[in-house]
């Protein structure tokens, strides 16, 4: 199974501030990676696939990126409504898996 | 435009079948989706993908589940299920569906999650 990494765990961080979450792949996954965002008792909610496409309707301050099997999820400005647990999953090759999580608060 | 709905009972016995349906709107089953699945979160947890079922017909699963799991679709009913044999305390959990409308898109659209828990 492809194992994928998620780092912070948790961060705060102030409104205005750029922001980036990492997530590793064990091994290659192609860029078959995606973000979610989930806010508390809701459905998680795509923002990112393919690494680096960003999904219709989601604001541009959220892009993504790739460097081999590193993959980063940056926020450019941070905003009160982007608070919640962000999730990165790979979809190359099954079982699908997703990164542990990063709690993102506001300072 | 498409929507899921996850149904079906909110508390399993132990080694009992959980068995949940998802009911998909704005959309056929048949060609509104290029895979299906479930995801299921434990309280306080991260996410779990469970198996999918592609418009193809194929599924997989998870093998951390073993052959617990059985995922079907019903083109009728515009509807697919979940299937978990042999439930434990360890798979109470928020169940999700989801569907990747087109390919290479991930899970693109969610259900609201439904809660299930399993105890005596």
């Amino acid at each position: 199974d492809i194992q994928m990494t998620q780092s912070p765990s948790t961060l705060s961080a102030s409104v205005g501030d750029r922001v980036t979450i990492t997530c590793r792949a064990s091994q290659s996954i192609s860029g078959w990676l995606a973000w979610y965002q989930q806010k508390p008792g809701k459905a998680p909610k795509i923002l990112i696939y393919k690494a680096s496409s960003l999904e219709n309707g989601v604001p541009s301050r959220f892009s993504g990126s790739e460097a081999g099997t590193e993959f980063t999820l940056t926020i450019s400005s941070l905003q009160p409504d982007d608070v919640a647990t962000y999730y990165c999953q790979q979809y190359n090759s099954h079982p699908y898996t997703f990164g542990q999580g990063t709690k993102l608060e506001i300072k | 435009q498409l929507q899921l709905q996850e149904s079906g009972p909110g508390l399993v016995k132990p080694s009992e079948t959980l068995s949940l349906t998802c009911t998909v709107s704005g959309g056929s089953i048949s060609s509104s989706g290029y895979y299906w699945g479930w995801i299921r979160q434990p309280p306080g947890k991260g996410l779990e993908w469970i198996g999918s079922v592609y418009s193809s017909g194929g599924t997989y699963s998870n093998t951390s589940l073993k052959s617990r799991v059985t995922i079907s679709v019903d083109t009728s009913k515009n509807q697919f299920s979940l299937g978990l044999t042999s439930v434990t305390a360890a798979d109470t959990a928020v169940y999700y569906c989801a569907t990747s409308r087109l390919y290479g898109k991930a899970f693109d659209i969610w259900g609201q999650g439904t809660m299930v828990t399993v105890s005596s």
